[in-house]
């Protein structure tokens, strides 16, 4: 089983539209989860970290099932500028707290 | 402040030959990493320097692949005898230790 692990079928969904990514991880005691955005050619950015009782950050919400070892991204009223590939990341929790990513998932918005 | 630099921002070489490339973290961050990322592909993660402590190499794809750090500052990834499946950009990002990770813009490498 991969340690961190994404659906890499792309979504491709019109303006407005409600998008869920899921992201299962293997290590029961990883502490620390994010999502990161990845626009073409460039390189990745924050974009939630998140926490035990759940974020949320405008149209963006985060969750965190421990007892699933899964976390979540909700994107509400999608915009043609959230295209992009949605990158999962969870510290190994480890001596060394190694950060350990997601292929990602392909996010398309269309007029 | 400054985020994490990278330099140089392209890179063009010659099969064979060996290349050196530069990152500049954000100060007073302890973690360090470098990935390689394939035109299309997820991010591959070739190395990781934490504070004092030895290098997780556990990434790097062989030999010809190495990389330094001194102290908590400048990093260089050195790549030997460059063959054309190296051709990809290098991210670098760091971190305060096992927290949000900062990337640079990024070496785009391209080995004829």
């Amino acid at each position: 089983r991969k340690e961190v692990e994404q659906d890499p079928r792309p979504f491709n969904v019109p303006e407005g539209a409600t998008v869920a990514f899921n992201c299962t991880y293997s290590n029961s005691a990883s502490q620390s989860f994010f999502w990161y955005r990845q626009d073409c050619r460039k390189e990745p950015k924050l974009l939630m970290s998140v926490y035990s009782s759940g974020n949320e950050d405008g149209r963006f919400t985060a969750q965190l099932n421990r007892a699933s070892q899964y976390i979540s991204l909700l994107i509400r009223d999608s915009k043609l500028s959230d295209s992009a590939t949605y990158l999962c990341v969870v510290n190994n929790a480890g001596n060394n707290r190694k950060l350990i990513w997601g292929l990602g998932t392909s996010l398309a918005v269309n007029p | 402040g400054a985020g994490v630099s990278q330099s140089p921002s392209n890179k063009v070489t010659e099969k064979g030959k060996d290349v050196e490339l530069r990152c500049d973290p954000i100060s007073g961050h302890t973690a360090l990493y470098w990935y390689r990322q394939r035109l299309g592909q997820g991010l591959e993660f070739l190395i990781y320097f934490q504070g004092n402590s030895a290098p997780d190499k556990s990434g790097l794809p062989s030999d010809r692949f190495s990389a330094e750090r001194t102290g908590e500052s400048v990093s260089t990834l050195t790549i030997q005898r460059t063959q054309q499946e190296d051709s990809a950009v290098y991210l670098c990002a760091s971190s305060p230790m096992g927290d949000t990770q900062y990337f640079g813009p990024g070496t785009r490498l391209t080995v004829l």
